[in-house]
């Protein structure tokens, strides 16, 4: 039973540029939750998707946008990055509306 | 707006021996969820435990325990019989169990990195 795959495990991009983060769910799970975690701190909710349409939202800025694809999968991207932006991404999924999440390893994402 | 604190950023046990991890936690709400989760250098979230509030038993998973305080808002991990895999961040987090609006994400707190010593 596969867990939750997160791709790329590394990145590093500059200033300004645009990125792609992809996150398979665990297999039976519809819903997708990303957090970004920056060094030192405990995650911060991003957005949450299921059905193919954002349900829940962080506080993050319309820079940080999501997909959902029928599979379930899903991608964060990120424009105009910063260097504020380097953090680890972390992708979870769950059942839709329960608590019984699965964690991927996340996407180190440095910004220089 | 729900908060989770844990004052504790660094702890370290010998093996075989017992820690606990303090959190506590801020919210208006009488039904949510509590949980710890380990985060080893793999950066994986492991979850350790895991506490509905409307229980008053408190959680148990083998070697690891809460003590699940709701009216003191204290949520704390117990690890008896400590051993050098436990080694990792840990840290507690709250998800309310309303499913409408802003409800579905989980809180979480700074972490407790903890060390075990041969």
């Amino acid at each position: 039973d596969a867990g939750v795959t997160q791709s790329p495990t590394h990145l590093i991009k500059t200033r300004g540029q645009q990125v792609t983060l992809r996150c398979s769910p665990k297999s039976g799970h519809d819903t997708v939750s990303w957090y970004q975690q920056a060094l030192g701190q405990g995650p911060q909710f991003i957005f949450q998707y299921y059905e193919e349409e954002e349900r829940q939202r962080g506080n993050f800025p319309d820079r940080f946008s999501g997909h959902q694809f029928p599979n379930y999968s899903s991608e964060l991207n990120v424009n105009a990055l910063l260097l504020g932006d380097s953090a680890l991404y972390l992708c979870a999924s769950s059942l839709r509306n329960h608590y019984g999440y699965t964690f991927g390893s996340g996407t180190r994402l440095t910004v220089v | 707006a729900q908060t989770v604190t844990q004052s504790q950023p660094e702890m370290s046990v010998q093996e075989a021996e017992t820690v606990t991890l303090s959190c506590t936690y801020d919210t208006s709400e009488s039904d949510y969820y509590l949980f710890w989760y380990k985060q080893p250098p793999s950066r994986q979230m492991i979850l350790v435990i895991r506490q509905e509030a409307y229980k008053q038993q408190n959680a148990t998973e083998n070697r690891f325990s809460v003590n699940f305080q709701k009216a003191a808002k204290s949520f704390s991990l117990k690890i008896s019989d400590s051993q050098l895999g436990d080694a990792a961040m840990y840290f507690c987090a709250y998800r309310s169990a309303a499913n409408a609006g802003n409800n579905r994400k989980l809180i979480w707190g700074l972490g407790t990195s903890l060390a075990v010593n041969p």
